[in-house]
C-alpha cells in the first residue's frame, strides 16, 4: 500500500516562512491535499487539488508538489498556526484514502 | 452549507460491536459523486481512515480494517452508519465522518468527531 511520510515536528520563529514535507513514490503524480488541526477540533481542510485553498484560508498558505515530495508552506508564520498538519493522497491503484503521519509545527 | 454530525455510544466493552451514525445535511447521498468516509484518531496519532461508500453504494475500506468494518447509507434519513466489530482498547480514538469531494478525493467537510472508549 501507499505511504507517505511526514517528520514528526517542524519549529519556526513567528515572521517567518515554515515548510513541511510530506514524502512518498511519484507523489508528484497525485494531488495532495493539506488538514490543519488544532487540539480538540476536527481536521481542517487547507489546501486541496493542485493548490487550491478553500474559502477563509489565508493565501499566506500554498502547496507545491514534485518528484517524491510536496510541500506545505506557510508564509508569515503566527502562533494562530500551531497545530498538527497532514497530507493525504487519494490511492488510485486500490480506491485507498491515504494520510501522512503528522507534523506538529511549533511556533517559538 | 454542508454539516455532518457523528452518534452512538461514547465507551463500549472489548469484543464488542460499536454502531456509529453519521447524519448529515447539505447534499444527498443520492446524488451522482457524492460520497462519505470515516477517519479516526486514537489519542495523541495521526488520522487513520476507515472506510468511504459512494452515492452509488459502492463501497471501500482499509485494508487492515475491512474484515471488522462494514459501511451502508440510508439515502431517505440522510445518515451513514458505521459498525466496527470485535472492539479492542485500541480502537479508542475519535471517530470522525466526512464528506469526501471525489472530484479529487479531499475532505472538505467534517464532523464535529465522537471520541469512543473501549474499555471493560
Amino acid at each position: 500500500s501507499y505511504v507517505l511520510t511526514q517528520p514528526p515536528s517542524v519549529s519556526v520563529a513567528p515572521g517567518t516562512t515554515a515548510t513541511i514535507t510530506c514524502g512518498g513514490d511519484k507523489i508528484g503524480t497525485k494531488s495532495v491535499h493539506w488538514y490543519q488541526q488544532k487540539p480538540g477540533q476536527a481536521p481542517l481542510l487547507v489546501i486541496y487539488y493542485r493548490n487550491d485553498r478553500p474559502s477563509g484560508i489565508p493565501d499566506r498558505f500554498s502547496g507545491s508538489n514534485s518528484g517524491n515530495t510536496a510541500t506545505l508552506t506557510i508564509n508569515r508564520v503566527d502562533a494562530g498556526d500551531e497545530a498538527d498538519y497532514y497530507c493525504q493522497v487519494w490511492d488510485s491503484s486500490n480506491s485507498h484514502i491515504v494520510f501522512g503521519g503528522g507534523t506538529k509545527l511549533t511556533v517559538l | 452549507q454542508i454539516t455532518l454530525k457523528e452518534s452512538g455510544p461514547t465507551q463500549v466493552k472489548p469484543t464488542q460491536t460499536l454502531t456509529l451514525t453519521c447524519t448529515f445535511s447539505g447534499f444527498s447521498l443520492s446524488s451522482t459523486g457524492e460520497a462519505v468516509a470515516w477517519i479516526r484518531q486514537p489519542p495523541g496519532k495521526a488520522l487513520e481512515w476507515l472506510a468511504f461508500t459512494y452515492w452509488d453504494d459502492d463501497k471501500h475500506y482499509s485494508p487492515s480494517l475491512k474484515s471488522r468494518l462494514n459501511i451502508s447509507k440510508d439515502t431517505s434519513r440522510n445518515q451513514v452508519v458505521l459498525t466496527m466489530t470485535s472492539m479492542d482498547p485500541v480502537d479508542t480514538g475519535t471517530y470522525f465522518c466526512v464528506h469526501l469531494a471525489v472530484s479529487a478525493y479531499y475532505l472538505d467537510y467534517w464532523g464535529q468527531g465522537i471520541l469512543v472508549t473501549v474499555s471493560s
